[in-house]
């Protein structure tokens, strides 16, 4: 699996946008960027994922560069309940196998 | 509420025991993975079964034991417990062997005393 980067830790105010950026440098062609968050303590939330294209669900947004080394999770309007850890992987689809989690980044959306 | 229930939520034991977590999938999903997660290690991956087979193995300790039954629901056994093996274990499931949109439990939080 391509090695990610996250920040450790971001803030947002409620109400606006929160933006968590992820560094995927050394992804392959067939590897999809795969987003979850954990609240915590509680079990892993898938998000969203896509490989090239920029997609959208009812929880976020997900823009990913067209040399695909980099994306962003996008919150549209953050809420308190979204505080939690935001894990960026990076896998090929049905390849098999487990989810490695990294670090993530820790999320604190404030009053 | 992702479909994946694990029993017991909770559960303290002294050392040198053994437990055993359970883990019911979602209806439908074939494949179970099971995860320790402690505070100084995150998430740890330690085995996936796949419609009964073992399909992948992680960092998992020779004391711990995981199985699938013919109702695709799993069991991970943890034995001669230590002081180290307090964690939060949690199951996933997902449709196919290899899914990476896997759904979690809420899993069961491990005291060894």
């Amino acid at each position: 699996d391509a090695k990610t980067t996250q920040p450790t830790s971001m803030d947002c105010a409620e109400g606006r946008a929160a933006n968590l950026p992820c560094n995927h440098s050394t992804i392959s062609g067939n590897e999809y960027v795969y987003w979850y968050r954990q609240i915590h303590s509680q079990g892993p939330q898938y998000i969203i994922h896509g490989l090239k294209n920029n997609e959208t669900n009812e929880m976020a947004s997900l823009i990913i560069t067209e040399d695909r080394k980099s994306s962003t999770l996008i919150l549209p309007h953050a809420t308190l309940r979204d505080t939690a850890v935001y894990y960026c992987i990076v896998r090929i689809y049905n390849a098999g196998n487990m989810l490695t989690f990294g670090g993530g980044t820790r999320l604190m959306v404030k009053p | 509420d992702s479909g994946v229930t694990q029993t017991p939520k909770h559960l303290i034991t002294a050392t040198g025991q053994r437990v055993t977590l359970r883990c019911s999938p979602r209806s439908g999903d074939l494949s179970v993975y099971w995860y320790q997660q402690s505070l100084d290690q995150g998430l740890q991956f330690l085995i996936q079964y796949y419609n009964g087979e073992e399909r992948a193995k992680g960092n998992i300790l020779e004391r711990f034991s995981a199985q699938q039954f013919p109702d695709l629901h799993s069991e991970l056994n943890l034995s001669s417990l230590e002081l180290g093996d307090s964690a939060l274990y949690f199951c996933a499931s997902s449709v196919g062997a290899g899914n990476t949109e896997a759904f979690f439990g809420q899993g069961t939080r491990l005291t060894v005393v």
